[in-house]
């Protein structure tokens, strides 16, 4: 029931787009989105509660398609900062489960 | 929000010991968890730790192993016991103060030789 995520890893130029794709075989209740950078632990960058919800944070957008149980992140003119392991969540209870991960390098 | 003390941020231990991990919140919350991320894989949940209720283990993780302590709403400790080098891992402790994000601690790294 770990969500899947796709590509498992992106690399990118500077200013230069990319999508993250999660996808459940299990309902998607409430999707999740952290970034984690090596050696620390996960930030938050947002949640997205219903389908059909895009939320934006800076450059940094998602959508949730509750009915294909996938949710997309969107990560516009990327710089150098956007680098890191994308994780998305599914959350049907209290605890969250995280997908497979996709690793994002941005080089200058 | 919240912040996580969790100690120690590191150690290295024998195999057949055990180690405790502590992870402190700054202020109460219902929902604390467990998790175990090993070298370049995903976060995988160990058990939930309300208080007063016994942890929640999830599949493969069992309470011998890996016994939970949550004695009130600001403090939970994880042990890892009888340790071999496959306990080998990240471990961090997590709260939610409702049913959105999640704070993480900074993380354990242990390494078991």
């Amino acid at each position: 029931q770990q969500p899947v995520q796709s590509p498992q890893a992106v690399i990118l130029r500077e200013g230069e787009d990319a999508v993250i794709n999660c996808s459940s075989s299990k309902a998607l209740y409430s999707v999740h989105w952290y970034r984690q950078k090596h050696g620390e632990a996960p930030v938050f960058l947002m949640i997205l509660l219903k389908g059909g919800e895009q939320k934006g944070h800076e450059k940094i957008s998602a959508s949730f398609n509750e009915k294909k149980q996938q949710s997309s992140l969107y990560l516009t003119a990327s710089q150098l900062s956007y680098s890191g392991t994308y994780f998305c969540g599914n959350r049907p209870d209290d605890k969250l489960i995280f997908g497979t991960g996709t690793r994002l390098q941005v080089f200058p | 929000s919240a912040v996580i003390s969790q100690k120690p941020s590191r150690d290295i231990c024998q195999r057949g010991t055990s180690l405790t991990i502590q992870c402190q919140v700054d202020s109460q919350v219902t929902m604390m968890f467990w998790y175990r991320q090993q070298p370049g894989q995903s976060l995988t949940l160990i058990a939930t730790a309300n208080q007063g209720s016994e942890a929640t283990y999830e599949s493969g993780f069992v309470i011998d192993k890996f016994p939970i302590s949550r004695p009130n709403l600001t403090f939970s400790t994880l042990t890892v016991s009888n340790m071999s080098p496959e306990d080998s891992s990240i471990y961090l402790c997590s709260v939610a103060t409702g049913y959105e994000k999640l704070f993480f601690g900074s993380g354990t790294q242990l390494s078991v030789l």
